[in-house]
């Protein structure tokens, strides 16, 4: 357990449905990420948030993708009108800007999604 | 944006040294290597970071020759608990490196009775 949580774990939802994913990080951490991974690659960097700021969004983000920080604390990603290409699994991370290297990211169990 | 090249998969056996070498032929000046773990079912998990010579910690060692342009993950005395995924980045902090921290593939490793 490294201290990221996610809700849920598994998501089974009809294409054409939303559906919202949740990320409580590690509580001193004031980076926190969220990444996609397909079977057999590595994590797809989404977008990250450091406190409540969204700083940075892959080039490769639908717009039907959206993730917000409120308060700088929990994190949620939400994807509208799911398509059978967004199963994936959804992985969040967090670190810390802090007395610790940015690279040395702590990742949840992830939230698998699968959209039928 | 340094790319990094790794062997798709390796076989080991329990009890042995096990070396994974990642190619970064254009790191950068400021890059650090970093290399993550990942369990079926789980998410990555930190396990070096290293800038030249020699790293060590309590689960592996990185070895990275004076040039920077590759870099060895060692695991000591392998177990089956060991068989994971291994990622190899290379990156600068400072940067909005977001789009920047990039997975490739990874290394298959699998430990062998």
């Amino acid at each position: 357990d490294t201290g990221v949580s996610q809700d849920p774990r598994h998501k089974i939802t009809k294409r054409g449905q939303n559906v919202t994913f949740r990320c409580d990080p590690i509580s001193e951490h004031n980076r926190l990420y969220w990444y996609r991974q397909t079977l057999g690659q590595g994590p797809e960097f989404l977008t990250y948030f450091q406190n409540e700021a969204q700083l940075e969004k892959s080039r490769l983000l639908s717009d039907r993708f959206s993730a917000e920080r409120p308060k700088g604390s929990f994190s949620t990603l939400e994807i509208q009108r799911t398509e059978q290409g967004d199963s994936a699994m959804y992985l969040c991370a967090s670190s810390s800007t802090w007395g610790g290297t940015a690279y040395e990211q702590y990742f949840g169990p992830g939230t698998r999604l699968t959209v039928t | 944006l340094a790319k990094t090249t790794q062997p798709i998969s390796m076989d080991s056996y329990e009890g042995q040294e096990v070396n994974i070498t990642c190619s970064h032929n254009n790191i950068a000046t400021n890059d650090y290597i970093t290399w993550y773990q990942q369990f079926p079912s789980q998410g990555p998990r930190f396990i070096i970071q290293g800038y030249k010579t020699k790293v060590t910690n309590e689960v592996a060692s990185l070895f990275i020759p004076a040039d920077r342009k590759s870099s060895t993950l060692s695991l000591p005395r392998v177990s089956l608990s060991d068989t994971a995924v291994y990622y190899c980045l290379v990156g600068d902090e400072r940067d909005n490196y977001g789009q920047n921290f990039v997975f490739g593939p990874g290394t298959r490793l699998s430990v062998l009775p």
